[in-house]
Parts: C-alpha cells; sequence; structure tokens
C-alpha cells in the first residue's frame, strides 16, 4: 500500500514550451504533498507544499509562476514548469504525506533544450 | 528552521560488513525520523523510521538508534550486500510542522 504514481518519468522539451508532471496517491488520500528537486549528486531541495483545495506554499527563491502547483483533489497534484529553459533541466520528485509518514513518487527527469 | 546533518558523505564497506551513517538535528521539537535509500533515477524510498518516543529500531538487517539528548540518530545495516549499495537520506520532521528536512546524503557501496 501507500503508492505514489508520478508521471512522466522523463520528458525532453524544448526552450520555451511548459511541461506538466502529474503525482497520483493511488491507494490513499493525501490533503499535503510535497515537490522537490533535485542536482546530480544532491540532496531533496522542497520546492514547495502543495494543500488539497488551497494554494501552494512556495519555499523561499521559488518563482511560484515559473512552477505552478495544481491540488485540486485528494489524489492528484500537479507541477508545471511554465516557459522552460536549461537551467530548469533537474530531477522533480513529489512526495505525499500520510498519517504514518511520507511516500515519494518515482521522479521525472526532465531535460530543456 | 531545523538542520540536518549527515556523515559520512560516502562510505565503501566489504560484503558482509556493517554501515553505519549519523546524522544530527538541530530542532528539539523533531519528532519523526526516517531513512531513505535512493537509487540512481529513482525516488527516494523509506527503509525505517523512528519516532522520539522511541530509542531503537530494528528491522531484519537494518536498525536506527536514536539519542533525543544528543539531538542525533543512526542508521545501520549489517551484513551488507551488493544491492544495498546506493544513496542514503536522514530527515527529520518537527511535531509543528510537516516539512521534511534532509541530510546531505551518504553514497555507499559495498564491494563484492
Amino acid at each position: 500500500g501507500a503508492v505514489v504514481s508520478q508521471h512522466p518519468s522523463w520528458v525532453i522539451c524544448k526552450s520555451g514550451t511548459s511541461v506538466k508532471i502529474e503525482c497520483r496517491s493511488l491507494d490513499f488520500q493525501a490533503t499535503t504533498m510535497f515537490w522537490y528537486r533535485q542536482f546530480p549528486k544532491q540532496s531533496l531541495m522542497l520546492m514547495a507544499t502543495s494543500n488539497e483545495g488551497s494554494k501552494a506554499t512556495y519555499e523561499q527563491g521559488v518563482e511560484k509562476d515559473k512552477f505552478l502547483i495544481n491540488h485540486a483533489s485528494l489524489t492528484l497534484s500537479t507541477l508545471t514548469v511554465t516557459s522552460a529553459h536549461p537551467e530548469d533541466s533537474s530531477f522533480y520528485i513529489c512526495s505525499a504525506r500520510r498519517q504514518t509518514g511520507y511516500t515519494f513518487g518515482s521522479g521525472t527527469r526532465l531535460t530543456v533544450v | 528552521g531545523e538542520n540536518v546533518e549527515q556523515h559520512p558523505s560516502t562510505l565503501s564497506v566489504q560484503e558482509g560488513d556493517s554501515a553505519v551513517i549519523k546524522c544530527t538535528y538541530s530542532d528539539s521539537a523533531s519528532n519523526y525520523f526516517p531513512w531513505y535509500k535512493q537509487e540512481l533515477g529513482k525516488g527516494p524510498q523509506l527503509i525505517i523510521d523512528i519516532r522520539s518516543n522511541v530509542g531503537e529500531k530494528k528491522d531484519q538487517r537494518i536498525a536506527v538508534t536514536l539519542n533525543k539528548t544528543a539531538k542525533h540518530f543512526s542508521l545501520h545495516i549489517t551484513e551488507t550486500q551488493p544491492e544495498d549499495s546506493a544513496v542514503y537520506f536522514c530527515a527529520a520532521v518537527p511535531y509543528n510542522d510537516y516539512k521534511l528536512s534532509f541530510g546531505a546524503g551518504t553514497t555507499v557501496t559495498v564491494r563484492a
């Protein structure tokens, strides 16, 4: 149990385009989800906290207009990288909070060319 | 906010030996301490966790110890196997916050 499905697992897009990443909790309801960014050989950096039915809370330094987060249901949160540029290339990971802990998605490798 | 330090950054052990990773945290209000294993190109997977009302927890070859007074917790892997090779992250969560604060990670290599 406690599975978080993240799609796509990898995506290549052109500079200036937008990319949407989905994070679904398959067998539990998640009122709170988190989005992380991870650079090679580094730890996970929290980008924002996504709360169902309300606006996301962004960490300091994260551009909310660039990284749009929507948490419209108790099982789905999406991250849209708008007007992507090569510096946005990274590994993006979502996580869902449960009563007993946190479950992570499998991550999305974004490459902007 | 919470600050978690993790050591060592890399660890190489012979198959069958034990591996120990140590973390310290700064916020005495933290009460949940998970450990995650991350393989290349994948998301972190929970391997064991401990709450502040417990001093030690064990699951087969994996154990975690917590010293609240000293504000540090450790991961112990016994009888290491090549499939234990991965990056391991410790984390801490204060009781009044939902955010995980991660350590910098430890790259474990088990030599066959």
